[in-house]
């Protein structure tokens, strides 16, 4: 089974307006933590924003937020005011709390910015 | 900013060759990872390292994998007879701790068998 699953091969999005990637994920771990890259053409992963399983509120990193709904397993990133330079892959990913810190990865969304 | 470094950024080799990648963590940071992205894929992980041990791998870091901690800068990742389907970007990542809430990624190598 899936342990991260990214159910949006591509999204387009106006310039400007608001978008949401979609991330579920599976684990029987209490302990674990979700993260979110961006992966522009140029190739390098950026780290955007992180959330605790134990973290009471959504996390929130400037135009980033993370809707955390633990109940039913979702992390979907929120993107406010897109921008073209947001266009990227986008990939939501997991580290299980009794690993040594591994990465589980989705397998990405391709957000398109239009003008 | 610290950042992690690695070369080269595109390593091009023969069938059966081996490679060696290389990756300098951040500094003070404690624990090392090596990943790989098939070209359009999802990126797996590889391996993780600590206290000059490996403490985790995947089941895709076979024989042919080795890691490496030669000095206190450098984290290296050896293909020893590499095959076309080693063809990837590989990304080195380092954190201060295992339960960080980032890991660091490198810029990646892309690594091309013929």
């Amino acid at each position: 089974a899936q342990k991260i699953t990214q159910t949006q091969p591509g999204m387009f999005v106006q310039e400007k307006e608001a978008v949401t990637l979609d991330c579920t994920y599976d684990t029987s771990d209490p302990s674990y933590g979700l993260f979110w890259y961006k992966q522009p053409s140029s190739g390098e992963m950026i780290f955007l924003i992180y959330q605790g399983s134990y973290d009471q509120q959504n996390a929130t990193e400037g135009r980033y937020s993370l809707n955390f709904q633990k109940a039913r397993k979702s992390a979907n990133l929120v993107i406010s005011a897109s921008q073209l330079g947001d266009s990227a892959m986008y990939f939501c990913a997991m580290r299980e709390g009794g690993s040594q810190g591994n990465l589980i990865f989705g397998k990405g969304t391709k957000l398109s910015v239009k003008p | 900013e610290p950042e992690v470094t690695q070369t080269p950024s595109h390593q091009v080799t023969q069938m059966g060759q081996e490679v060696i990648l290389r990756c300098v963590p951040i500094s003070n940071h404690l624990y090392f990872y090596w990943y790989r992205q098939i070209l359009g894929q999802k990126v797996e992980f590889l391996v993780s390292f600590y206290n000059n041990e490996i403490s985790e791998k995947s089941e895709i870091f076979d024989d042919q994998f080795s890691v490496e901690r030669p000095d206190g800068s450098n984290f290296t990742l050896k293909i020893r007879s590499t095959k076309l389907e080693d063809s990837a970007m590989y990304f080195c990542a380092s954190s201060e701790r295992y339960d960080y809430n980032e890991q660091f990624f490198g810029p990646g190598t892309r690594l091309t068998v013929l």
